[in-house]
C-alpha cells in the first residue's frame, strides 16, 4: 500500500464546474498536508496547505482535511482551462520544524478542464 | 527574485557515462531535497541535506548515486555509471525555514540511452 494515494485520473470537467480531487494517506500521525500543482513540463508549485480538520479556502480553491478518515481533498470552483494540470497531494509526517519539510507525494491526478 | 536553479536543464547521455546534476539553493535556505520523477513511480525522495550534512539518503541507490553539498550555494547529484532506468526528471527543492513550503527548481531532464 502506497503511503499517499490519489486517483491518477484523468479527471475531465467542463469550464465553470467544480473539480474535486481526493487523496488518502496511511500514516495516522501525519501533521501537515499540501496540494501542489504541476503543469506539463514544469516543476511542482504549492497552491494550498492545511494542518487541522475542516475546510480552508483560498480564492477558488478549498482544501478539506479529515484526519479520522485520513483523507484530504481539493475543490476547485469555477474551473478554468488554465487549471488543467497534474495535482499532487503531499504529506509531512512530522511538524515541519522537526523534519525540515520532508514530504511524501502521491502519484498525482491529471485534471483537464475543457471549454 | 529568489529561486532555486538547476543545471543542466536537459541531459542526454549513453549508458555507463557519469552524470552530474547541480542545484543552487535559495540563499539562506539551509535544507536541500533531491527528488526523482517518473511516470511509473511519481515523485520520489532520493536524499536531503541540512546545513550541508546528509540527513537521509535512504531513497537513493547507493551503488551508483551520490549526493553532496560542498558549500551552501551548491548541491550536486551524481550517477556513475548511468543506466537507462535512471532516465527521469530530477528536481532539487528548498523548503522555507518553517519547513512547510517547498520551492522546486526547474528540474534536470535526464535521458540515458
Amino acid at each position: 500500500q502506497k503511503e499517499v494515494e490519489q486517483n491518477s485520473g484523468p479527471l475531465s470537467v467542463p469550464e465553470g464546474a467544480i473539480a474535486s480531487l481526493n487523496c488518502t494517506y496511511s500514516d495516522r500521525g501525519s501533521q501537515s498536508f499540501f496540494w501542489y500543482r504541476q503543469y506539463s513540463g514544469k516543476s511542482p508549485e504549492l497552491i494550498m496547505s492545511i494542518y487541522s480538520n475542516g475546510d480552508k479556502e483560498d480564492g477558488r480553491f478549498t482544501a478539506q482535511l479529515n484526519k479520522a478518515s485520513q483523507y484530504v481533498s481539493l475543490l476547485i470552483r469555477d474551473s478554468q482551462p488554465s487549471d488543467s494540470a497534474t495535482y499532487l497531494c503531499a504529506v509531512n509526517a512530522n511538524a515541519g520544524g522537526t523534519s525540515y519539510g520532508k514530504l511524501t507525494f502521491g502519484q498525482g491526478t491529471i485534471l483537464t478542464v475543457h471549454p | 527574485d529568489a529561486r532555486v536553479t538547476q543545471t543542466p536543464r536537459h541531459k542526454v547521455t549513453e549508458m555507463g557515462q557519469e552524470v552530474t546534476m547541480r542545484c543552487q539553493p535559495i540563499l539562506g535556505h539551509n535544507t536541500v531535497f533531491w527528488y526523482r520523477q517518473t511516470m511509473m513511480q511519481g515523485l520520489e525522495l532520493l536524499a536531503y541535506f541540512r546545513n550541508r550534512a546528509p540527513l537521509d539518503d535512504s531513497g537513493m541507490p547507493k551503488d551508483r548515486f551520490s549526493a553532496e553539498m560542498p558549500d551552501a550555494t551548491l548541491a550536486t547529484l551524481k550517477i556513475q555509471p548511468s543506466e537507462p532506468r535512471d532516465s527521469a526528471v530530477y528536481f532539487c527543492a528548498n523548503p522555507d525555514e518553517s519547513g512547510e513550503t517547498q520551492y522546486f527548481g526547474p528540474g534536470t531532464r535526464l535521458l540515458v540511452l
